[in-house]
């Protein structure tokens, strides 16, 4: 299994355009997460989703659109990327169910917004 | 808004000794909780977690939790300068997990 896998690496963006981030996993996980960590700090929620066609907003959603149409994928959107989303982004996925359960992290993508 | 309060460090510990790392959440209604260690330039990986009051060991690892107190903490026994990362805390409840700045620990060799 890949496990969760993220694209691209890493991307330089210019104030005012669009990306998409994209994230897969393959564990058959009903629970996707978007975070974002600036430099020393640790992870702020941007959105998550409980499964295919869910998705709720975290602490950080400004800025930011996803949707969740299969289980496997979990794309994120930055419209009008601004200095402030320069950070490192993670998705993740988990089983899901009553408690809150592991979370397995991808590798990231490293944003810079100029 | 729930928090989860930890440490900023760097906490500096040599090595062979044992690391104390420290956490405090706000919401009495958390039901699990995590520690993750991230290396510089990595993705966090889980360590342990813990979801009864008590402790819990895994190797050279001993998780803790007080949830009257409202307390989490993770040992690092015989620490080596592998240790050496910066380890988050996150508590869970509905659905989600809150996540501490980190501590970032330093093992001397």
């Amino acid at each position: 299994n890949a496990g969760v896998t993220q694209t691209p690496k890493f991307r330089i963006l210019k104030i005012g355009q669009s990306m998409t981030l994209q994230c897969t996993q393959d564990m058959n996980h009903n629970y996707m997460y978007w975070y974002r960590q600036d430099p020393g700090m640790g992870l702020k929620l941007i959105y998550y989703s409980v499964g295919a066609g869910i998705t709720d907003k975290g602490e950080v959603p400004n800025g930011y659109n996803v949707s969740r149409s299969t289980t496997e994928d979990f794309p994120l959107r930055l419209e009008l990327a601004a200095p402030s989303q320069t950070s490192v982004y993670f998705c993740a996925s988990s089983p899901g169910g009553p408690v809150p359960d592991t979370q397995y992290f991808g590798p990231g993508t490293r944003l810079t917004v100029l | 808004q729930k928090e989860v309060e930890q440490n900023s460090g760097p906490l500096s510990v040599p090595e062979g000794a044992i690391a104390s790392l420290n956490c405090t959440y706000s919401d009495r209604g958390s039901q699990s909780f995590f520690w993750y260690r991230q290396y510089s330039g990595k993705s966090p990986e889980l360590i342990m977690f813990i979801y009864s009051n008590g402790d819990k060991e895994d190797g050279r690892f001993t998780a803790q939790l007080n949830k009257a107190s409202q307390y989490v903490s993770l040992l690092i026994r015989d620490s080596q300068p592998s240790d050496s990362a910066t380890y988050l805390c996150a508590v869970g409840g509905a659905q989600k997990l809150v996540f501490g700045q980190g501590t970032r620990l330093t093992i001397n060799p």
